[in-house]
């Protein structure tokens, strides 16, 4: 079973640090982009950028650009997303999605995500 | 910043056919992906490049492209269908991945 688990629930204060987690399994980690998808409250969802676990290419949606960063470990299939100084206005659920098998921008499989407020 | 426009809201009786628009200036050259979300779930990819079914999707969802509008068709609304939707595709380049606003879809 394709799976993407990810890390638990946040509660923190501005200015504060974070990083979340996202761990694939079931699949080839480190041939499918990972991207990262912004939902507030209520709200649509938002494309944050996604993630090459092979190689660690990234690419950042120019709205969160040099505010958050995203990385990987390719030895425990975990893909990260890190602040270093957190905003009441970062409050939402994270998801990752793994690139689908039908290639393009395909999101087949999605984690649970990881709700953040501050 | 490249942006994909879908109507905020539809609503249809069970039994109708539902259709949702996405339109954006890069669809003629990149595919376009539609998700459905339900209350406090992740989103469930329902339709990929364009008009192909994923696997477990029901046939009553498809998808068409005509330049630079997508639609998502639902035929045969169900009540369980009854969810918020949302387009992704990606700019010319294809470097950069967007989603529409979302439409919610209210089933009377």
């Amino acid at each position: 079973d394709v799976q993407l688990a990810q890390s638990g629930v946040e509660v923190k204060k501005p200015g504060e640090s974070l990083k979340i987690s996202c761990m694939g399994s079931g699949y080839t980690f480190t041939t499918h982009w990972i991207a990262w998808v912004r939902q507030k409250p209520g709200k649509g969802l938002e494309w944050m950028g996604i993630i090459y676990p092979g190689d660690s290419d990234t690419r950042y949606s120019p709205s969160f650009e040099g505010q958050v960063t995203m990385s990987v470990d390719k030895s425990i299939t975990t893909a990260y997303l890190q602040w270093s100084s957190l905003k009441a206005s970062d409050s939402a659920i994270y998801y990752c999605a793994r690139q689908g098998e039908t290639g393009g921008q395909s999101l087949d499989v999605w984690g649970q995500g990881t709700t953040v407020t501050v | 910043s490249y942006e994909l426009t879908q109507p905020p809201s539809v609503s249809v009786s069970p039994g109708q056919t539902a259709r949702i628009t996405c339109s954006g200036d890069a669809l003629p050259k990149q595919y376009a992906y539609w998700y459905q979300q339900k209350p406090g779930q992740a989103p469930v990819m329902v339709i990929y490049k364009d008009s192909e079914r994923p696997s477990g999707i029901p046939e009553r969802f498809s998808g068409s492209n005509s330049g630079t509008k997508v639609t998502l068709t639902i035929s045969g609304v169900q009540a369980e269908d009854e969810a918020d939707y949302y387009c992704q595709s990606a700019d010319n380049s294809g470097r950069y991945w967007v989603f529409g606003g979302g439409t919610k879809l209210t089933v009377l």
